[in-house]
């Protein structure tokens, strides 16, 4: 019954290093999404991936890169971290990425770039 | 250009008194609209939505939320709230069929629960 999992749950960079956050569902859905929410500024979708072997570029894509691995993994990939990709980031699912559905949200990973 | 507005980042209020959370809208056609709680360290969790038809919409926890058109609001109402409902919550809003990659949120309105 694990939903959404993310990893890690936090992570401190320096700026320059780069790294990856993974995310995996296990409900069999085909649309995953990576947002970021920053203080006031409610959440923004960065990519998005309707079906496994697509991707598409939300509001704020720059700085990032995904890679739909399957169905079930969704990694997003900061390849020269930045202090203003300090953030909290969520992943999230859903069956087909219509409105007349449920998105089901991990419990995020806390980002620090120093 | 779309935009969801919630304009009260915090809230107080008593356990045992009733709560509204004030939402607005600005979307040319009818809009979708959600809901979502999010508790300390936690993902967002879906309280209800509307897509259409009766603008009284009833979700899980004990919540509910009006759609009225009139105000371009969606407010969340809770008739008498429990220490338990201390979170943020979000509101969120899209367009008929354009899906979740177009979903816009509010910035969010912090509730707190006082004794």
């Amino acid at each position: 019954n694990a939903g959404v999992t993310q990893t890690p749950k936090f992570q401190v960079l320096k700026t320059g290093q780069s790294m990856t956050l993974q995310c995996a569902q296990d409900m069999n859905h085909n649309s995953m999404y990576w947002y970021r929410q920053d203080p006031g500024m409610g959440l923004r979708l960065i990519y998005y991936s309707a079906s496994e072997g697509t991707t598409d570029k939300g509001e704020v894509p720059n700085g990032y890169n995904v890679s739909r691995l399957n169905k079930r993994e969704f990694s997003l990939r900061l390849e020269s971290a930045a202090p203003s990709q300090t953030s909290v980031y969520f992943c999230a699912s859903s069956e087909q990425g219509g409105t007349n559905e449920k998105l089901f949200f991990g419990s995020g990973t806390q980002l620090s770039v120093l | 250009a779309q935009s969801v507005t919630q304009p009260d980042i915090h809230i107080t209020v008593s356990e045992g008194a009733s709560l509204e959370l004030r939402c607005n809208y600005s979307y040319g056609a009818t809009p979708y609209l959600f809901w979502y709680v999010q508790s300390p360290g936690q993902g967002l969790q879906l309280l209800l939505k509307y897509f259409s038809g009766d603008t009284l919409v009833q979700g899980i926890k004990g919540f509910e939320a009006e759609f009225k058109r009139s105000q371009s609001s969606f407010n969340l109402r809770k008739p008498s709230v429990h220490w338990s409902d201390a979170a943020e919550y979000f509101c969120a809003g899209t367009s008929m069929n354009t899906g979740f990659q177009k979903l816009v949120f509010g910035t969010g309105t912090r509730l707190l629960v006082s004794p």
